[in-house]
């Protein structure tokens, strides 16, 4: 069964410093690994994804280091602010078939 | 910043009621996605079209949920008699393609409540 999986559950930084979010997946029909930033009441919004080539990807203060081998990736967020306090959704998305499938999100706590 | 437009943002209905949501995808995208995130924060996917043709959907929409993409029209999903484990917040995202290196844009989601 494909499976994405995330941790931490639940992240709590100072502002400032930097926030390292993890994610594993299973399935090697996995291509493409978007990450999506959740506030409440709200839908997941693109924050920054990466392709299976590539091992980095950087956007500003986000950061994603992707393993291909180990099947593992995780986002780094320098410079942490009160705003980016959220649920992180790490996903993958299936070759084949274009469904996401997603992890169970960590959600980040900045404090100010 | 995502232009996929879902409507209406809440819905509450009672046990046994008719559920339907719509969703206006990116303009130029011609795939779809319906999603449906539960209370824990877990998706479950739904159904998916390209243009006005599903391309794959799961049990549960197969029984209870019909869902459409009309052309020159809004996407719908409806759940045609609605239960309390249905209460969720139902996410449409779309696509320029469904193959898998393109980017999935949601919107914000149809939070479903029923009572």
């Amino acid at each position: 069964q494909q499976q994405v999986r995330q941790s931490p559950q639940s992240l709590t930084v100072w502002e400032g410093e930097t926030a390292i979010l993890n994610c594993s997946y299973e399935d090697s029909t996995f291509n493409y690994f978007p990450w999506y930033q959740q506030f409440p009441g709200e839908g997941p919004a693109l924050l920054i994804s990466i392709r299976s080539v590539s091992d980095k990807k950087e956007d500003g203060r986000f950061t994603i280091f992707f393993n291909k081998r180990e099947k593992k990736l995780s986002l780094h967020i320098t410079d942490s602010q009160p705003g980016d306090s959220a649920t992180y959704f790490c996903a993958a998305r299936d070759t084949n078939t274009g469904k996401l499938t997603f992890g169970d999100g960590t959600v980040l706590t900045v404090k100010p | 910043n995502s232009k996929v437009i879902q409507t209406p943002r809440y819905l509450v209905k009672g046990q046994g009621q008719k559920a339907k949501m719509r969703c206006i995808p990116e303009k130029g995208h011609p795939v779809v996605f319906w999603y449906q995130q539960n209370k824990n924060n877990e998706f479950k996917f739904l159904i998916n079209f390209q243009n006005q043709e599903v391309l794959q959907q799961i049990d549960m929409t197969e029984k209870r949920f019909s869902a459409e993409c009309p052309s020159n029209s809004p996407c719908s999903l409806e759940i045609q008699s609605s239960e309390a484990g249905d209460s969720a917040l139902y996410l449409c995202a779309s696509s320029l393609n469904w193959g898998g290196q393109n980017t999935l844009y949601f919107g914000a989601g149809t939070r479903l409540s029923v009572l």
